[in-house]
């Protein structure tokens, strides 16, 4: 079964930038989403095919997706930013996520 | 604007049974592919089941396949999960979501999940 790699935790100080990434294998082949889940909350979609922000996310949310890796930039980083991070792709009809990365702004 | 609610979890013995719903609202329910995903508790999203927008094909995990029943009622907007044989690593927040209209596919609305406790 296809599988993703998130690495469990990212830290970055307040303003700047965080990267997130995803491995698996050929993933840049197809579109990969991003979710961000705060503490008690539904997970909430932050990009999807691979660069696009649904409306009303911030624009320091951004994506890119190649060879084997996609990427979660977030630029400007604030600390309402601080939460975890899911990637997702397909596996035919079923969805696979990655374990997930939690952001810490410190 | 668009709701998904879950109802129906709850404490239930290993081995026993649970039916979860989600009622939509907000947009044409007919017209979306929906899933369920769970949470197990302080661990990551893992998808579970997913129907089309006529019910009529279904997919599920392979963790819960012969276990675990996915329906939806487009007539009434719900969707539901029967959950069979039920055991203590089922325990999780289950969400239902909506996959956009695609391509490109993602989960653009969640619910806000309803908790599954498998104990004795």
């Amino acid at each position: 079964s296809y599988e993703l790699t998130q690495p469990p935790s990212v830290s970055v100080s307040p303003g700047q930038t965080a990267s997130i990434t995803c491995s698996g294998n050929k993933l840049g082949n197809q579109y990969t989403s991003w979710y961000q889940q705060k503490p008690g909350q539904s997970p909430v979609l932050v990009i999807y095919q691979d660069n696009k922000r649904p409306s009303g996310v911030p624009e320091r949310f951004s994506g890119s997706n190649s060879g084997n890796t996609a990427t979660l930039t977030i630029s400007g980083t604030q600390n309402m930013d601080e939460a975890d991070y899911y990637c997702q792709a397909w596996d035919s009809s079923a969805a696979v996520f990655g374990g997930g990365t939690k952001l810490t702004v410190l | 604007e668009v709701y998904l609610v879950e109802s129906g979890g709850g404490l239930v013995q290993p081995g026993g049974s649970l039916r979860l719903s989600c009622a939509a609202s907000g947009f044409t329910f007919s017209d979306h592919w929906v899933h369920w995903v769970r949470q197990a508790p302080g661990q990551g999203l893992v998808w579970v089941s997913r129907a089309n927008s006529d019910g009529t094909s279904i997919a599920y995990a392979d963790s819960v396949k012969g276990r675990f029943s996915m329906q939806r009622d487009n007539a009434k907007s719900t969707l539901y999960l029967q959950m069979n044989t039920l055991r203590a690593e089922d325990t999780a927040v289950y969400y239902c979501a909506r996959e956009s209209l695609g391509p490109p596919r993602a989960f653009d609305f969640w619910g806000l999940g309803t908790l599954v406790i498998v104990s004795s």
